[in-house]
């Protein structure tokens, strides 16, 4: 059982947009920075949200985070058929002193 | 750009210890601006922090695998190590290195390597 929680899939047609939630505690997203990461099949996981909001260089306005008391949001607009993913939110929780990642919510653009 | 790439067995056996070794290049380990760590994946599942380590040597870990697992960094090859020992079956995944910038434990992973996938049986 992952201590920040995802819902375990999604799914939205092209064009459309799908919020991907993270929900934990004081300890951790409370208190810490959210990252967001996205695993295309059979490759290394890519950041693509860090700092609750902010986007790496090269990530498109497609995507987009944030986050309200102790819970984070990810939200993907336009979505593309290469947008399949899976998708794991991740902060540092303070009473663990550990990192911690959500179980990971799959994406389907059906 | 960087690239960290990780070497080491993909086959070991139950109660043995497993060795890692995470390569980084086209940036320098010894900057003090990042950790460096490891992550794992178990087949079908999440990904789980195992730990991070800053060039000069201070580290941090997942509490639920502290006692059997050691990072170790090594400037002069711009290297950083993971050693987990007393393996079983549940220590199956594929086990990723990662940049971590900022100072302290954790705060994310910006660049990771591709994985390397150990397989624990006898």
């Amino acid at each position: 059982q992952s201590v920040l929680t995802q819902p375990p899939s999604v799914s939205a047609a092209p064009g459309q947009k799908v919020t991907i939630s993270c929900s934990g505690s004081s300890s951790n997203i409370g208190n810490n920075y959210v990252s967001w990461y996205q695993q295309l099949p059979g490759t290394a996981p890519k950041l693509l949200i860090y700092e609750n909001h902010q986007r790496p260089s090269g990530i498109p306005d497609q995507f987009s985070g944030s986050k309200s008391d102790t819970s984070a949001t990810l939200d993907i607009t336009g979505l593309q058929t290469g947008d399949d993913a899976d998708y794991y939110c991740g902060t540092w929780d303070s009473s663990l002193s550990s990192w911690v990642f959500g179980g990971g919510t799959k994406l389907t653009v059906l | 750009q960087l690239q960290l790439q990780e070497s080491g067995p993909g086959l070991v056996k139950p109660s043995e210890t497993l060795s890692l070794t995470c390569t980084v290049s086209g940036g320098s380990i010894r900057s003090s601006s990042y950790y460096w760590g490891w992550i794992r994946q178990p087949p079908g599942k999440g990904l789980e922090w195992i730990g991070s380590i800053y060039y000069s040597g201070s580290t941090y870990y997942n509490p639920s695998l502290k006692s059997r697992v050691t990072i170790s960094v090594d400037t002069s090859k711009n290297q950083f190590s993971l050693k987990l020992s007393s393996l079983t079956a549940a220590d199956t995944a594929v086990y990723y290195c990662a940049r971590l910038p900022g100072l302290g434990p954790a705060k994310y992973m910006d660049v990771w390597g591709k994985g390397a996938t150990v397989t624990v049986s006898s």
